[in-house]
């Protein structure tokens, strides 16, 4: 168990949808990041929460949308998105910005 | 920013040590060096940290060279549970937080 979940685990969508991914952290912590995995692909850092500020975007399309309402919650809104979206999507938190983080299991998300 | 470099995969067997290298070359004086692992179908977990010295803990062991341009993450016996990609990255300061691609670990019976 490590403190970070993620929901849904699995999710397909079309490309006219609209669904959002969330992230619960139960570890105090006071920073929370999204990151994209494709396939066979390093990881890339799409934004971060420090103190419920958005401190980064590394350029992400406006079709992703963070959000972090809290501290220990953090949502990724999807809308009209490509297939070439279709990616492992994970959430991280740590204590503090540049610490160890603790990542949750991922959503793995299919664009169709 | 600060880059790390890995070899692409290695291959161990049971029940012997494996050592993952990791070059920073650019590392600054306040990066930290972070390893992380991450299994199949997992989001990765973090393995040790340190600064400069040597850090041991009950996953491995990190062995950092005296002018920290590199690195060495130690797995004193490896168990097939450990096959995974295992990432070194820098953290601290203005870096930003760059996953390079990992070494593929292979751990055979």
């Amino acid at each position: 168990e490590t403190g970070v979940t993620q929901t849904p685990r699995h999710l397909v969508m079309g490309m006219t949808n609209k669904k959002s991914l969330k992230c619960e952290q139960h570890l105090g912590h006071n920073a929370m990041y999204w990151y994209k995995q494709s396939a066979k692909k390093p990881l890339e850092l799409m934004f971060v929460y420090n103190f419920k500020e958005q401190t980064e975007n590394n350029s992400v399309p406006s079709r992703f949308s963070p959000e972090c309402p809290n501290s220990s919650h953090l949502f990724l809104h999807l809308h009209t998105l490509q297939p070439e979206d279709s990616a492992l999507y994970l959430c991280a938190s740590s204590q503090q910005f540049q610490e160890t983080q603790y990542f949750g299991p991922g959503t793995r998300l299919l664009v169709l | 920013d600060a880059k790390t470099t890995q070899p692409n995969s290695m291959e161990s067997n049971e029940e012997e040590p494996v050592h993952l290298p990791c070059n920073h070359s650019t590392i600054s004086g306040t990066d930290y060096i972070h390893w992380y692992r991450q299994l199949p179908s997992q989001g990765p977990e973090y393995v040790i940290h340190g600064l400069t010295s040597n850090v041991n803990n009950r996953m491995a062991s990190l062995a950092i060279a005296e002018d920290r341009k590199s690195s060495t993450l130690i797995l004193h016996r490896a168990t097939l549970r450990d096959a995974a990609v295992y990432y070194c990255i820098l953290m601290g300061g203005y870096n930003k937080l760059i996953f390079g691609a990992g070494t593929r670990l292979a751990v055979h019976p």
